[in-house]
Parts: C-alpha cells; structure tokens; sequence
C-alpha cells in the first residue's frame, strides 16, 4: 500500500467557488502527478512537477493550478469551479530513475468532485 | 501517435472462471509496460510490470504476458473472486523523457458473479 493521500474523497460544491484538493506522499518521492479521469475514459495528465518549486503542465489543457513548496505537498487548486470540472481528480508520485524500479507511480485514492 | 488500446471494453465472468485482458500499444520508443487494478472510487494499484526482455510475468492468481514484437500484452486471471471486480488498465510508459511519460488505456471492465 503506498503512503500517498487525498482529502477530500468527494466534494460537491456549487459554480463559483475555489476549491484546492490537497495531495500529500510520504515517500520522499521527488515526481508528483495529477491526473483527470472521467468514468469508462483512460486517465489524463494536467500537471506534474520534478520537486519542489517545480511544476508544469500536462498534456490536458487544465484551468486548475498547482504549486510544490514541499516535497511531500502538491495541492491542486480550481479559483472559479464549473460544471465542466466535475470529474475524478488522482494525484501520484514516483521515485528517481536512480531509486526506482521502472518510474512506477503510486497513485492516491482519488478525489470525486461534483460541481452543481 | 503513441496509443493503448484494450479490449474487450467490459467482461462479465462467473466466480472461478478465468479470462484473458487484451492490449495493444503504438508507444515508442518502447521501455515498460504495466498493468494496473483499479476499485471503483480508488486509485489505479499496479499488478506487474515488464520491461521489453521480459514476456511474462506473475503475480498470484494474475499472469502478464508481452509480445514488443507485436506490441501485445495479456493479462490472464485465474480461478477469479468476486474481488476481482474492477477495472483493469494496461499502462506503457516510453524511454523518450526525464518524466517517465504513461500512456493509459481506458481499461477493461470487469465483472465477477457468484
């Protein structure tokens, strides 16, 4: 079982709102991810980051943000929530090549959000 | 354009049977591929995990197969529980970046009855 968290499991908040999805490791692990997946679709990267004061985007255009000012600490944020964010939001993180068997990412249990 | 198809889309099998996942990938330049469980409202948690030297690999009651030839991969359950219930995604990831890039298919649904 990897030590990766996610608060909150499920959200349901109405349009308009500013919400940050908190993801936290306790591995020591340098690469963090998030990804979007919505039901019967593959998982999509929006952001990632290298360590700390690194990040970047993903291959999904996301109007999200994240920041890393620790390493084990990478927080998503949405300023003004839409109906078009509702979806399953997964944070992961992976090792250096030098440390890890194949860059596998441990993935988080996921937050389910709902915007009304 | 690197991609992971799988297949069936969904599978509903009895208790104790067994079934074979399918997955084909186009990523390259190619470097692992591994197969993922995941519950419904958890996160995906990784099963096997084979390089290109590698065509099989077992973990309990779950045997991958790879074919880099054919870009095919398998994942074969056997004597399935009703706990097998998941979904199950193929995931390969390519030697042409630092991040360690996955590509992911949109898994394959399945269904253990009693």
């Amino acid at each position: 079982e990897a030590d990766i968290y996610q608060t909150p499991r499920y959200l349901v908040i109405g349009t308009g709102k500013k919400i940050t999805l908190e993801c936290s490791q306790t591995m020591g692990h340098d690469k963090m991810y998030w990804y979007q997946q919505d039901p019967g679709m593959e998982l999509h990267l929006i952001h990632y980051s290298y360590g700390v004061n690194s990040t970047e985007k993903g291959d999904l255009s996301s109007e999200s943000t994240v920041s890393r000012i620790r390493t084990e600490h990478f927080p998503l944020t949405l300023e003004s929530a839409r109906p078009s964010h509702t979806s399953q939001y997964l944070c992961a993180s992976s090792a250096p090549s030098r440390q890890a068997v194949y860059n596998e990412q441990f993935f988080g249990p996921g937050t389910r959000l709902t915007v009304l | 354009k690197n991609q992971v198809e799988q297949s069936p889309q969904s599978l509903i099998i009895l208790e104790g049977k067994n079934c074979t996942l399918q997955c084909n990938y186009t990523v390259s330049p190619f470097s692992n591929l591994r197969w993922y469980k995941q519950d419904t409202g958890r996160g995906p948690v990784s099963l096997t995990i084979m390089t290109f030297s590698e065509n099989t690999k077992s973990n309990g009651r779950y045997t991958a197969t790879l074919d880099a030839d054919t870009k095919q991969s398998s994942l074969h359950i056997t004597a399935s529980q009703l706990s097998d219930s998941a979904s199950y995604i193929c995931v390969v990831s390519d030697r042409g970046s630092t991040l360690g890039r996955l590509y992911f298919g949109r898994g394959t649904q399945l269904t253990v009855w009693p």
